[in-house]
């Protein structure tokens, strides 16, 4: 059972203007969420991350939102540049242990 | 620093084989954990090792079974291969159990025929 959802496979933006990337969740377990960003043929590497005690978190670019009434967060990237371009998976962890729940990802491609 | 390395990289095998995978994590990082990745299912959890022990374990067979040495390198042997084992088999590591940053290796594709 899929606990993590992102339910679009892909999604293309031109460059210069806002991505938005959604993952849901089912468990109410789950307190922290992270975002990961593959490149082909390499491991994913940590975007950016956000408590379930913050609705928003930003670090340059890159912003997490997180509504837990609605078990949804969403990740903006602004702008896109087309570096940006790769597959970006969020996951969620309850509050004890290492065990991370992944999304299936979202395929970024930012068009110049 | 050098980050986590995983060999071998690329495996091919035949369905009933058993095959074992290796990762080195990133020097001092004392947690491993292992990950399956395929097209439909994205990344599952395999389990987790930290200090030598079995910490954590995902919703895997019996024939998935991992260890971790002294060094904390960790190894992860999966026996009787199955065609849908197929898959990228990535590892991370973190300084300590519960860290919620992960650095993963690049990963074993593993075929099976």
């Amino acid at each position: 059972d899929q606990q993590v959802k992102q339910n679009s496979p892909s999604l293309s933006v031109q460059e210069g203007r806002i991505s938005i990337l959604n993952c849901d969740y089912t468990n109410s377990m789950f307190d922290y969420f992270l975002w990961y960003k593959k490149y082909p043929a390499e491991g994913p590497t940590f975007l950016i991350s956000i408590s379930s005690i913050k609705d928003k978190n930003e670090d340059g670019r890159f912003t997490v939102f997180l509504n837990k009434s609605a078990k949804h967060l969403s990740l903006h990237i602004v702008p896109s540049q087309p570096g940006d371009s790769a597959v970006y998976f969020c996951a969620a962890s309850p509050n004890t242990g290492n065990q991370f729940y992944f999304g299936t990802g979202t395929s970024l491609t930012v068009i110049p | 620093k050098a980050g986590v390395t995983q060999t071998p990289r690329y495996l091919i095998k035949t369905r009933g084989q058993q095959v074992t995978l290796s990762c080195s994590p990133i020097s001092g990082h004392r947690s491993v954990s292992w990950y399956q990745q395929t097209p439909g299912q994205g990344l599952q959890f395999l389990f987790e090792y930290f200090s030598e022990t079995q910490r954590n374990k995902g919703n895997f067979p019996g024939r998935f079974s991992g260890r971790q040495f002294s060094n904390s390198r960790s190894e992860m042997n999966v026996s009787t291969l199955e065609l849908g084992d197929s898959a990228l088999y990535l590892c991370a590591s973190s300084l300590l159990t519960g860290e919620k940053g992960q650095y993963f290796g690049p990963g074993t594709r593993l075929t099976v025929t």
